[in-house]
Parts: C-alpha cells; sequence; structure tokens
C-alpha cells in the first residue's frame, strides 16, 4: 500500500491529452515538493516534473518537452501529456518526502496505455 | 556527464548481508544529497535510504530500519547501502539515485543492480 494514491492505469489515444493524479496529506504533498517520473520497462526511471522553492509546479529538467506539466493543489497533485505519442506509454510515479515518516515515498505507478 | 554506477547486487540467502555500492561521476558529489529506491518485481518505486550531501544526516524507510544502513565517502564519490539480515521482500531492483537539491527532485538515477533473496 503506497502512501501517495495514483490511479493505476489511463488510456488515450494518440494526439489526445491525459491527466494522472496524485494524493497525499499533509506530511507529504501538503508541505513538501512534488516530482513526477516516467519509468519505461527495462530502463531506469526518469525525472519529468519537479516543484521548485517558488512553490512552480510545473518545472521540466532540460530535454522534457513542454507536453509534460504539472501542478498541486492543497493535498494533491496532477501530471498533464498533451499531444500523447506511442512512446510515451510508460510507469508513471509521483514522489515527495513524508517528513512523518523520514523517507521518499511515491504513488503506486499509473500506466499509460497509447491506443 | 553524470553517471552514476551500481555494484554489489546478487543471489543471497535470508538472514545474510550484501553490500551495495554506487560510483558518482560528472559533477561535485560532495553537493547533492544522494538516495536508494528500490523496486520489487511487479511493485512500485520504494524510497529505501537518502543521506545528507556531507553525510551528517541519514534517513531510511521503516521497513529497512535497523537492517540497512547508507554512508559515502565523499573523497572516492561512493554512497553505499549495507543490508544486514536480508529478507525475501527485500528482492528488488535497487537504484542510486542522485538528488537535485530543489526539493527532493531525484534527476539522475542509475540503471539498477537487482538484489535476490532466496532460500
Amino acid at each position: 500500500q503506497s502512501v501517495l494514491t495514483q490511479p493505476p492505469s489511463v488510456s488515450a489515444t494518440p494526439g489526445q491529452k491525459v491527466t494522472i493524479s496524485c494524493s497525499g496529506g499533509s506530511s507529504n504533498i501538503g508541505n513538501n515538493f512534488v516530482s513526477w517520473y516516467q519509468h519505461l520497462p527495462g530502463s531506469a526511471p526518469k525525472l519529468l516534473i519537479y516543484e521548485n522553492n517558488n512553490h512552480e509546479t510545473n518545472n521540466r529538467p532540460s530535454g522534457i518537452p513542454d507536453r509534460f506539466s504539472g501542478s498541486k493543489s492543497g493535498t494533491s497533485a496532477t501530471l498533464g501529456i498533451t499531444g500523447l505519442q506511442t512512446g510515451d506509454e510508460a510507469d508513471y510515479y509521483c514522489g515527495t518526502w513524508d517528513s512523518s515518516l523520514t523517507t521518499m515515498v511515491f504513488g503506486g505507478g499509473t500506466k499509460l496505455t497509447v491506443l | 556527464q553524470v553517471q552514476l554506477v551500481e555494484s554489489g547486487g546478487g543471489v543471497v540467502q535470508p538472514g545474510t548481508s550484501l553490500r551495495l555500492s554506487c560510483v558518482a561521476s560528472g559533477f561535485i558529489f560532495s553537493h547533492h544529497a544522494m538516495h536508494w529506491v528500490r523496486q520489487a518485481p511487479g511493485k512500485g518505486l520504494e524510497g529505501v535510504a537518502y543521506i545528507w550531501f556531507d553525510g551528517s544526516n541519514k534517513y531510511s524507510a521503516d521497513s529497512v530500519k535497523g537492517r540497512f544502513t547508507i554512508s559515502r565517502d565523499n573523497s572516492n564519490n561512493t554512497v553505499y547501502l549495507q543490508m544486514n539480515s536480508l529478507r525475501a521482500e527485500d528482492t528488488a531492483v535497487y537504484y542510486c539515485v542522485r538528488d537535485g537539491q530543489r526539493g527532493f527532485d531525484l534527476d539522475y538515477w542509475g540503471q539498477g543492480t537487482l538484489v535476490t533473496v532466496s532460500s
């Protein structure tokens, strides 16, 4: 049972938009920065989106296209992906620090299928 | 470019020990906190342990507390995970991960090393 809650799967067709939700609590998302990761089979996870000290929740490392976006409200966060491509099929994880558990916590992962 | 190379994984029996190593290159190692994150077969990501840039503070998940210890050697750009009293449920791919220092953003991941605990 993961500390953060994500839907197990989402699906959409190429070109469409999809959102993935991540729900937590005051000890994690509510008071710490949220990040999002893409995990392709056989590869290491990749950082997609991170929150910064200005509480901007839509920062992307270099090389990550602006088709990927993030937002946060209270104890929930959302990853958005527009212009879906077949190469976007992967598992997506939200992550943050939990101040009570004093450890990194992640959602259970959401499998994205691009039909 | 940033590289993180893990080693030390393998097949071990329950109750035994293993030490994972991760050699970092391509950045100033002593400026970054480091994490170990694992993924059990068919499961999601789990934060295992975290160490500050200078090694002065360390944190570990409840599932491994008292059994696993994270440490680092900044003179050799290496972070370690000492795993004792291994259990079957510790079977996983273990990733060495750099903290981007922007708020627990894990910005570079190693390829992972597989630990299998089985009798």
